[in-house]
């Protein structure tokens, strides 16, 4: 069965910092892969996704995020994080032409002013 | 509308009844999901529309709980019965088609059973 495994469940960075957030999933064949966020209030909206070509892949508000296929990893990254990034993180993924979306639990980023 | 609405936003029960929970997607979306969020976990697959195709039913927990499309649009979610482990945060998702597009979320009922 599909599983996506986010490695931390809290994350607390200062202003400037780098953040890299921790996505593995299990499945056999090809994915798509999704990171979701969501900020305090506000519906979950989607950062970013990979469907094929370039593993690294940009999305908005400087985020990116790498897929590494044979680690079945899809790591999200920011190399300065500000305080608006404060937000709950979800990665998800689903099987290529597939529709059954599985999430991770989440990963809560806390960015100290 | 503009994005997927959802209503109530907030639903207390008793243990024992039953609840409605309903969600209105983006106009021209074919696909329609619905995911359950309990505390301190991820987003739970419920159930999957896809146009007129039969619905993917297998992530729903129990008998308890049905979901019907009606015409291609509006939603709704019906838990029986209802049991204490059923709080959560009832979240609707609509998009374009079911083949990998994005998903864009509502805002969510958050059920409370007592």
């Amino acid at each position: 069965a599909q599983s996506v495994s986010q490695h931390n469940h809290h994350v607390i960075l200062s202003e400037a910092a780098s953040l890299e957030l921790g996505c593995n999933y299990s499945y056999g064949g090809t994915v798509n892969l999704f990171w979701y966020v969501q900020y305090p209030g506000q519906h979950l909206q989607l950062l970013l996704k990979y469907f094929s070509g370039d593993p690294l892949v940009k999305g908005i508000k400087g985020f990116e995020a790498e897929f590494i296929k044979s680690k079945f990893s899809f790591n999200l990254r920011k190399p300065s994080v500000q305080w608006s990034d404060t937000a709950e993180y979800f990665c998800a993924v689903n099987p290529t032409g597939g529709f059954k979306t599985i999430f991770g639990a989440g990963t809560r980023l806390f960015v100290k002013a | 509308g503009a994005g997927v609405s959802q209503s109530p936003s907030n639903k207390v029960t008793e243990k024992g009844k039953d609840v409605e929970l309903r969600c209105d997607p983006i106009s021209g979306h074919t696909a329609l999901y619905w995911y359950r969020q309990s505390l301190g976990q991820g987003l739970e697959f419920l159930i999957y529309f896809q146009g007129n195709s039969a619905p993917d039913k297998s992530g729903l927990p129990s008998d308890r709980f049905s979901a019907e499309r009606t015409g291609g649009s509006v939603s709704t979610l019906t838990i029986q019965r209802t049991q204490q482990e059923d709080s959560a945060v009832y979240l609707c998702a609509s998009s374009r088609s079911g083949n990998s597009e994005t998903q864009y979320f509502g805002p969510g009922t958050r059920l409370l059973v007592l």
